[in-house]
């Protein structure tokens, strides 16, 4: 079946400007979460959903980060007033479940520039 | 203090040589979970293998095997006869409940070992 799709593969921005990046889980995942990789590091996480509803923001850096699932199936991570630091590439996976230890599958990423 | 620590940035080695990628990590739980994922040049996290902590069994699957030793919170992972398509960063992961707000299974990664097989 088709895995994680994320959209788009690239994006490059100016600072300041407004961004939306895209996820399609796995058809069925309940769980879905977004993570951000800087050159060099492990994934960091952001934020979790279980079905509609954001379940735990903890990671997101600031207000400027914001991130929905209207239908509990596809989500859109949003990134206002974007600046340089925010460049990275922006992962999301999903989970049949958000049970402890259930195994999430990660889309290929977003890479985000911005100048 | 790293919860996930991958010491070795890099590691080179000739094909078919056995390598060894070191993880250790910290938790308060005593239940938790621990992932290995490979992230080739590509740059898809794949998954390799998940272990929860009462399974201390060693696993083995074709070329790969894990050794989890909770004694020393470690969860390393051997590649015997290397091959240059195991070229990758390999990416340890732990999921635990303590501290963790609004239930879920978030992972916290290491910083990854860098692994480059040559002919």
């Amino acid at each position: 079946g088709a895995g994680v799709s994320q959209t788009p593969s690239n994006k490059v921005t100016e600072k300041g400007k407004y961004v939306e990046l895209r996820c399609d889980p796995i058809s069925g995942h309940t769980a879905l979460y977004w993570y951000r990789q800087s050159l060099g590091q492990g994934p960091e996480f952001l934020i979790y959903f279980q079905g509609t509803g954001a379940a735990d923001d903890s990671g997101l850096p600031n207000d400027r980060f914001f991130a929905v699932r209207p239908e509990g199936s596809v989500s859109t991570l949003k990134i206002q007033r974007t600046e340089r630091g925010d460049s990275a590439v922006y992962l999301c996976a999903s989970s049949l479940t958000s049970l402890l230890g259930d195994t999430q599958y990660f889309g290929p990423g977003t890479r985000l520039t911005v100048l | 203090a790293q919860k996930v620590t991958q010491a070795q940035t890099e590691i080179s080695v000739v094909e078919k040589e056995d390598v060894t990628l070191d993880c250790v990590y910290e938790t308060r739980d005593t239940t938790y979970y621990l992932f290995w994922y490979k992230q080739p040049p590509s740059g898809e996290l794949v998954f390799l293998i998940r272990r929860n902590s009462f399974d201390e069994q060693n696993e083995i699957s074709g070329r790969y095997s894990w050794n989890f030793q909770k004694s020393t919170s470690s969860f390393n992972f051997t590649i015997t006869a290397s091959q240059v398509v195991d070229s990758a960063v390999y990416f340890c992961a732990l999921s635990e409940a303590w501290g963790v707000t609004g239930g879920g299974n978030k992972l916290t990664f290491g910083t990854g070992t860098q692994l480059k097989v040559e002919l």
